[in-house]
C-alpha cells in the first residue's frame, strides 16, 4: 500500500538558520500520488501548509517550500529562515488514486525553533 | 463555516465499556476520513468514507471497531469493549472533493482507564 516516511522525530534549529524536514513516499498507484504537507502549531488543530499534486512542481506557503521529486519520490520541506513562531509538528502526507484518494500520513516531525 | 466538529471533545471509559465518537463534517464535503493519534503511532488512518458509502477501511481493528455514516452531516465511530491500549486522540476529516484539501476536528480524547 501507500506510505509515507519521515526520518526525524525532532529537529530543533537555531532561528533564522534554514530547515530542511525530509519525507519521502512509495505510491502504488499509476500516475502520480498528489502530496501535502500539514502542520499542527502548539494549542490548535491539524492544518495544511501547503500542496503539491504535478511531479516537478514546487509549492510554497509562510515561507515554506517544498517540491514534488518523482525520481526520488520525495517531498522535502525546507524553510531558509526559520522564527519561533515556526515551532510545530510537521506531517507529510499523501493521496493516490488506487487508495481511493484515502489521506496517509507520515509520523510527523516535530519542529523546535530556539531564540 | 463551523469547521468539522468532533464531540465529545473527551471521553473516559472503564476497560470493556462501549466508546461512540460523533463526527459532523463540513456541509458540502464529500469525503470523511478517521483517524487515530498516538504517541507512539503518529497519524493512523482507520477508514474513510465518500458520499456516505465506505470506501476503505483497512486500519480499523476488525473485531472491535466499527463506523458508520448514515447520513451526509454525521459520522460515527464506535468501539466495543474498549481496551487500555486504545486510548488516543481520534480524529475526523472531510473533504470536498477526492485528493484535495482534508480539513480536520479538533479531536476526540479517549481514555481508558
Amino acid at each position: 500500500g501507500d506510505s509515507v516516511t519521515q526520518t526525524e522525530g525532532q529537529v530543533t534549529v537555531s532561528e533564522s538558520k534554514s530547515l530542511i524536514i525530509n519525507c519521502t513516499y512509495s505510491a502504488t498507484s499509476i500516475g502520480y500520488p498528489n502530496l501535502f504537507w500539514y502542520v499542527r502549531y502548539p494549542g490548535e488543530g491539524l492544518q495544511l501548509l501547503l500542496k503539491v499534486i504535478t511531479a516537478g512542481q514546487k509549492g510554497s506557503s509562510r515561507g515554506f517550500e517544498a517540491t514534488y521529486n518523482k525520481e526520488a519520490t520525495s517531498f522535502h520541506l525546507q524553510k531558509a529562515s526559520v522564527q519561533e513562531s515556526d515551532s510545530a509538528v510537521y506531517y507529510c502526507a499523501l493521496s493516490a488514486r488506487t487508495g481511493g484518494y484515502k489521506v496517509v500520513f507520515g509520523s510527523g516531525t516535530r519542529l523546535l525553533v530556539s531564540p | 463555516n463551523a469547521g468539522v466538529i468532533q464531540t465529545p471533545r473527551h471521553k473516559v471509559t472503564g476497560k470493556g465499556q462501549e466508546a461512540t465518537l460523533w463526527c459532523e463534517p463540513i456541509s458540502g464535503h464529500s469525503a470523511v476520513f478517521w483517524y487515530r493519534q498516538t504517541i507512539v503511532q503518529g497519524l493512523e488512518f482507520l477508514t474513510y468514507f465518500r458520499n456516505q458509502a465506505p470506501i476503505d477501511d483497512s486500519g480499523m481493528p476488525k473485531e472491535r471497531f466499527s463506523a458508520q455514516m448514515p447520513n451526509q452531516s454525521h459520522s460515527t465511530l464506535k468501539i466495543q469493549s474498549t481496551q487500555p491500549q486504545d486510548s488516543a486522540v481520534y480524529l475526523c476529516a472531510s473533504s470536498l472533493d477526492t485528493g484535495g484539501e482534508v480539513f480536520f476536528g479538533k479531536g476526540t480524547r479517549l481514555t481508558v482507564v
